[in-house]
């Protein structure tokens, strides 16, 4: 599977934007990428994903770069509740069938 | 709530032993997934069953096996327990099991401590 780079930490305010970036520069044509985050004391829970085009969702948006090397989580106001550790993934559906590998994630710290 | 029931939410037991966890799957999921998740190791992908069959396999020990019922509920039995399988597992279920597109719902986990 495809890597990802991530920052280990980041830090956001209340009600502002948070954008989380996430480097994958040995991509391949036929990988999704796909974000996850963990609360505290919980197991992680699926956050977006995408392919080739920016994605929207009730949650967060997703940016894509155009050379897919890169993407963008996108938190348009953090709460308090959004203090977590994200993970970006790449999911090849022809080989990975549902496996998740974890990286290291980012630790997110949400200001009041 | 994910819909993803887990038992027992802890465990407590001691090196060599043997110990079954438990996991219900949202209803309608056909998929189940196991984690494990260390403090040195992070989240690791650990066996996905898809309507009663293995369909991958990550890093799971030999003492560790799987398996899913016909009700599609799984159960992770542990054997020969070591220091170091303490952990949280996670078990996790999506709807086709193809990754692409199939969201992962996870369960609240079950800490297993071995003393």
């Amino acid at each position: 599977d495809a890597k990802t780079t991530q920052p280990n930490s980041m830090e956001s305010n209340e009600e502002e934007p948070v954008h989380l970036p996430c480097n994958h520069s040995t991509i391949s044509g036929t990988d999704y990428i796909h974000w996850y985050r963990q609360l505290p004391s919980q197991g992680p829970e699926y956050v977006i994903h995408g392919l080739t085009s920016n994605v929207n969702n009730r949650m967060a948006s997703l940016a894509i770069a155009e050379d897919r090397k890169s993407s963008t989580l996108i938190l348009h106001r953090a709460t308090l509740r959004d203090a977590a550790v994200y993970y970006c993934i790449l999911i090849n559906g022809g080989t990975s069938y549902g496996k998740l590998t974890f990286g290291q994630g980012t630790i997110l710290t949400v200001h009041p | 709530d994910s819909g993803v029931t887990q038992t027992p939410k802890h465990l407590i037991t001691a090196t060599g032993q043997r110990v079954t966890l438990r996991c219900s799957p949202r209803s309608g999921d056909l998929s189940v997934y196991w984690y494990q998740q260390s403090l040195d190791q992070g989240l690791q992908f650990l066996i996905q069953y898809y309507n009663g069959e293995e369909r991958a396999k990550g890093n799971i020990l030999e003492r560790f096996s799987a398996q899913q019922f016909p009700d599609l509920h799984s159960e992770l039995n542990l054997s020969s327990l070591e220091l170091g399988d303490s952990a949280l597992y996670f078990c996790a279920s999506s709807v086709l099991g193809t990754g692409v597109g199939d969201e992962q719902f996870f369960g609240p986990g079950t800490r297993l401590t071995v003393l």
